[in-house]
């Protein structure tokens, strides 16, 4: 199994420029989770989807942020406009029923 | 509500010493608990899993110990090596819940 595909890897763009973070969960996991990584606020959950539904949204910081799931194999988390302040590295994590949540490998955002 | 306590690091340690990093929970009902591992640069990976008391989980010659009477799952590892050197989350996921309750994290450093 090819695991948890993000892309990009890595992403720089100038503040107020719109942003796209991909993801492909694990075929067959039926629950997708958007993560944010920093230093300061460590790792916070966004937002997760339960069978491509959205059920929690209450970590996402605020209207600029939107995370879509068309299908079960594909989500989108988009920032626009984005800020400094949203440079983090930002994690998609799948799971099955009754297992633990597999993570891929991250995009590091950098707004400048 | 649910919460994860972790010890604080760096936990530093010479090459074969005995590991111990302590995790105690907070939880309604039986939660599942988790062990994962981040190396520098990469995304969570799961490390090991108990979903029920007195279950050990094991992986890569660690082991933690789901301890219902003491609301614990302190990892251990007889023999750390400096691949080791990374930061550990414990985390728990609450019954009916798909969403994970992580702790702040423990950084392990292994010396040569």
């Amino acid at each position: 199994d090819a695991g948890v595909i993000q892309s990009p890897r890595h992403e720089v763009t100038e503040m107020g420029q719109e942003v796209t973070l991909r993801c492909k969960p694990i075929s067959g996991h039926n629950s997708l989770f958007w993560y944010r990584q920093t230093m300061m606020r460590g790792l916070e959950l966004l937002i997760y989807f339960n069978n491509n539904v959205p059920i929690d949204d209450s970590g996402m910081p605020e209207d600029r942020f939107s995370a879509k799931m068309p299908n079960a194999s594909f989500s989108t988390l988009k920032i626009q406009p984005s800020e400094p302040r949203d440079s983090a590295v930002y994690f998609c994590a799948s799971r099955t029923a009754g297992d633990g949540q597999y993570f891929g490998p991250g995009t590091r955002l950098t707004v400048t | 509500g649910n919460s994860v306590t972790q010890m604080e690091g760096p936990v530093t340690l010479s090459e074969e010493a005995f590991l111990t990093i302590n995790c105690t929970y907070t939880a309604t009902g039986y939660p599942s608990l988790f062990w994962y591992v981040q190396y520098p640069g990469e995304g969570l990976q799961l490390l090991l899993k108990a979903t029920k008391a007195d279950d050990k989980g094991s992986n890569k010659g660690f082991e933690a110990t789901y301890r219902k009477e003491t609301t614990s799952f302190h990892l251990e590892k007889g023999s750390v090596q400096v691949s080791d050197s990374a930061v550990y989350f414990c985390a728990l996921s609450g019954y009916n819940t798909d969403k994970l309750i992580f702790g702040t994290g423990t950084r392990l450093q292994v010396f040569p």
